[in-house]
């Protein structure tokens, strides 16, 4: 069965402080997304990253970074949270050799709250 | 820039009864893909059914269908037989050609009253 699976459900983080939301994936997938879904809003895609140490700034980059080390693994870092970070973020993967229209697949997503 | 718009935020639907949700979306291009993806209150997203621009013939999946009006750029959702596990948010998104980067609308939560 298709997996992303982000490894925290529930943070709470202390505004200046430096966060790392991890996401894995095990279906050899070469797209990874991070998208923050926010009331209102829909889901807006931060970065997407399509190999391994690839990766392009989505439509709302300002605030945070990312890091592809291993195909699998796909990290958003907030260097220095603040409170309008706080919203659901949701991991994402999909084939990348298909070119589009592919099957996105989600992980449960991971809700920050910046206090 | 593309964009996806959901104009109905609620939506609600008795049991057993059909309930359509309404998706626009504006673009320049003429192939890409179109999407439903539906949130239950578990918050794991999957994908309800995918529509490709290129093909006239509707996309369905058992009770979900789809009326694809590329002229009118309009995407609604038909859900037939609703039951009370169809509940969640159900977002409509935008899928250009060459890239799996999805442009979502705001979604609609549809309740589902026995």
């Amino acid at each position: 069965d298709v997996k992303v699976t982000q490894s925290s459900r529930y943070l709470v983080k202390r505004t200046g402080e430096k966060v790392f939301l991890e996401c894995v994936q095990d279906m050899d997938h070469e797209n990874m997304f991070w998208y923050r879904q926010d009331p209102g809003l829909g889901l807006r895609l931060i970065y997407f990253s399509y190999d391994v140490k690839m990766k392009e700034k989505g439509d709302i980059p300002e605030g945070y970074s990312v890091s592809r080390e291993k195909k699998e693994r796909f990290s958003l870092i907030l260097e220095s949270a603040s409170t309008n970070q706080t919203s659901m973020y949701l991991c994402a993967s999909s084939r990348g050799d298909a070119g589009s229209g592919n099957t996105i697949y989600f992980g449960e997503g991971s809700w920050l709250t910046v206090v | 820039a593309q964009t996806v718009t959901q104009s109905q935020p609620e939506m609600s639907v008795q049991e057993a009864e059909t309930v359509t949700l309404s998706c626009t979306y504006d673009t320049s291009e003429s192939d890409y893909y179109l999407f439903w993806y539906k949130q239950p209150p578990s918050r794991q997203m999957i994908l309800v059914i995918r529509q490709e621009a290129y093909k006239q013939q509707n996309a369905t999946e058992n009770r979900f269908s789809v009326n694809f009006q590329k002229a009118a750029k309009s995407f609604s959702l038909k859900i037939s037989d609703s039951q009370l596990g169809d509940a969640a948010m159900y977002f409509c998104a935008f899928n250009p050609y060459n890239t799996d980067k999805l442009i979502f609308g705001t979604g609609t939560r549809l309740q589902v009253f026995p």
